[in-house]
């Protein structure tokens, strides 16, 4: 069974760093493109990113350039979405999910999603 | 605000049929079979329901339907059910600049 497990609820203050995980199992890591995705309170999906487990290249919305970074641990299949200053327009549930068939645009399988709450 | 746009809302009563539409562009929903439809019931992750403009992941009811005219993308839930009770969303490849985009969300309620 394809499983993605996101890590825990994270309470931040603006300017503080975040890194969220995405331990994914059942299904071979390197073969699918992972995507992360924001929903802020009450509004709809917006993609950030992707990476491509296989050789870590990533691609990134042109709202979410330069102010995320994706990345993987190929050892424990686990992806990543870090920010290095947060800003409180960054309070958002965040989900990652699996591209099916390994390098399409739709999402078959998504974590639980992570809650990030920024505030001073 | 969303890139594709959806009404905010749509309803239905059991057993009837409804449609929800997901306008674009011939950037995006026009220019590309890579139409994709999400349902999300509250404080759950979305799930996929509809691929490649008109195609249902395996375990999906063929009660959803989905189809594409010009720039405009459609889904269609027949036999309403009350578990269908749900946000849906919609999705389009849109090119190498902006990659992929979402509409703003549909709330499905059943009547």
């Amino acid at each position: 069974e394809v499983q993605l497990v996101q890590s825990g609820a994270e309470v931040k203050k603006p300017g503080e760093s975040l890194r969220i995980s995405c331990k994914t199992s059942g299904y071979s890591f390197t073969y699918s493109w992972i995507s992360w995705l924001r929903q802020m309170p009450g509004k709809g999906l917006e993609w950030m990113g992707r990476i491509d487990p296989s050789d870590s290249y990533t691609k990134y919305g042109p709202s979410f350039e330069g102010h995320v970074s994706i990345s993987v641990d190929e050892s424990t299949t686990t992806a990543y979405l870090q920010w290095t200053s947060l800003k409180a327009s960054d309070t958002a549930m965040y989900y990652c999910a699996r591209h099916m068939g390994g390098a399409s645009y739709w999402f078959d399988s998504w974590g639980q999603g992570t809650l990030v709450s920024v505030s001073s | 605000q969303s890139v594709l746009t959806q009404p905010p809302s749509a309803s239905g009563s059991p057993g009837q049929s409804v449609s929800i539409s997901c306008t674009g562009t011939s950037s995006d929903v026009g220019g590309y079979n890579y139409v994709s439809w999400y349902q999300q019931h509250p404080g759950k992750a979305p799930k996929l329901i509809i691929y490649e403009v008109t195609k249902r992941p395996s375990g999906v009811p063929d009660r959803f339907s989905a189809s594409r005219s010009g720039n405009t993308a459609s889904l269609t839930v027949s036999g309403l059910q009350a578990e269908d009770e749900a946000d849906y969303f919609c999705s389009s490849y849109a090119g190498s600049n902006n990659y992929m985009l979402f509409g703003g969300g549909t709330r499905l309620t059943v009547l």
